[in-house]
């Protein structure tokens, strides 16, 4: 228990469906991560928020919308995906990177597949 | 651009050592850290090397030289609930988090 959830675990949705990730931290942290792991290849990040600023959006498709309403809570809204999207997507949070270096701490992550 | 290598699978038996090494080119460098992750779990903090040199944590020893763009992972006495993912990961200038694809260690009784 690395003290970040997320919800559902996995995620099975068709390409016209809409639905929502959900991670939650309980470490007291302020910046918050949304990565996506695809078999056999390097992390991908693709969101960051930092004091619930987004502060990075490494050129994201516009069918997946983060949303970070406190430094506790982080959404990753889907819509119209394609099955290329199909991947587990981990959640991670920290202290603000702007102060230094610091350790992310992740979630167990969402198994997402797109039919 | 940046890179991170590190082996796709390695196996190894059942109280044995294994290294697992990792080379990075990126712009700037604030650190190497290690992760373990078990399949279908999170990945979970191992080590953080900045200065050159080995830090032993355990049955787990992290190696860095900076020089060299090198560092390994040493794993001792090696049990089954060793089997995993180890991912090799540089923050970069921007304090960003470069990647390695991962090395999958199996071990074998």
């Amino acid at each position: 228990e690395t003290g970040v959830t997320q919800t559902p675990r996995h995620l099975v949705m068709g390409m016209t469906n809409k639905k929502s990730l959900k991670c939650e931290q309980h470490l007291g942290h302020n910046a918050m991560y949304w990565y996506k792991q695809s078999a056999k290849k390097p992390l991908e990040l693709m969101f960051v928020y930092s004091l619930e600023e987004r502060v990075e959006n490494n050129s994201v498709p516009s069918r997946f919308s983060p949303e970070c309403p406190n430094s506790s809570h982080l959404f990753l809204h889907l819509h119209t995906l394609q099955p290329e999207d199909s991947a587990l997507y981990l959640c991670a949070s920290s202290q603000d990177p702007a102060g230094g270096v610091n350790t992310q701490y992740f979630g167990p992550g969402t198994r997402l597949t797109v039919l | 651009g940046q890179n991170i290598d590190q082996p796709t699978e390695m196996t190894a038996t059942e109280g044995a050592i294994v290294q697992i090494n990792c080379t990075y080119q990126t712009s700037g460098f604030n650190g190497l850290f290690w992760y373990q992750q078990h399949a279908g779990e999170a990945p979970t903090f191992l080590s953080y090397n900045v200065l050159d040199g080995l830090e032993e944590k355990g049955r787990f020893s992290s190696f860095l030289s900076r020089s060299k763009g090198y560092s390994y992972l040493l794993l001792k006495e090696l049990q089954m609930k060793d089997s995993a993912s180890y991912l090799c990961a540089v923050m970069d200038s921007n304090y960003q988090l470069i990647w390695g694809a991962g090395t999958k260690l199996i071990i074998k009784p």
